[in-house]
């Protein structure tokens, strides 16, 4: 089945350094991603939406300065906490959306990472 | 704008009792709907979802929901809990994929 493969698994990081999480797709090609963060015991929040070759779209109140994305391929996405301060601990998570075949039926299947739970300092 | 709605934050459950976790949406069109069930520090993992027809879905690990246009909902249920089904279940509305607030399972041995 899809794979997605997000990293670093855990991050800790000091307050003012920047981070860099990275989503793959494994064995398949990924013409949408969605980037969520996660707070303890609370639902997943979709930060942003990401499609290959183009600018991110973000989602209201979330800074699109502090929360870089990059959709560089078909297969990888990346988002990069700038600057990051203790608020921006959170556990953040990405999803694939794979691409379908013209003439079939979409698939609104997303496939998930297993998550970035990113600490600051 | 698309919502989605699980009222009940916390439900425990005798193992081998029924569970029925509920989820109302809000969607102009015929949505796409997900249940995704995430264990502590996982990523989710898809239940089930409904795209059309049948309005009884089929997932794994003995799951099913049922999609009712008339109330809006699409709430899942497995007949007989297991102790390993204790986890935090969420439902999602497709497209932007917006997630409800989640529900945690507890299941009492």
């Amino acid at each position: 089945g899809a794979v997605v493969s997000q990293h670093p698994s855990r991050v800790i990081c000091k307050s003012g350094t920047s981070v860099k999480i990275e989503c793959r797709s494994l064995d398949f090609q990924a013409t949408t991603m969605f980037w969520y963060r996660q707070f303890p015991k609370q639902s997943l929040m979709l930060m942003a939406t990401s499609n290959e070759g183009s600018k991110a779209t973000y989602e209201q109140g979330v800074e699109k300065d502090k929360f870089l994305i990059n959709h560089a391929s078909l297969t990888l996405s990346t988002l990069t906490v700038t600057s990051a301060h203790p608020e921006d601990s959170s556990f953040y998570i990405c999803s694939a959306k794979r691409g379908w075949p013209v003439g079939r039926p979409p698939d609104e299947k997303l496939f998930f990472g297993s998550g970035t739970q990113l600490s600051v300092l | 704008a698309q919502s989605v709605t699980q009222p009940d934050i916390h439900i425990t459950v005798s193992e081998g009792a029924s569970l029925e976790l509920r989820c109302n949406y809000s969607y102009g069109a015929t949505p796409y709907l997900f249940w995704y069930v995430q264990s502590p520090g996982q990523g989710l993992q898809l239940l089930l979802k409904y795209f059309s027809g049948d309005t009884l879905v089929q997932g794994i690990k003995g799951f099913e929901a049922e999609f009712k246009r008339s109330q809006s909902s699409f709430n899942l249920r497995k007949p007989s809990v297991h102790w390993s089904d204790a986890a935090e279940y969420f439902c999602a509305v497709g497209g932007g994929m917006r997630f409800g607030a989640g529900t945690r399972l507890t299941v009492k041995p």
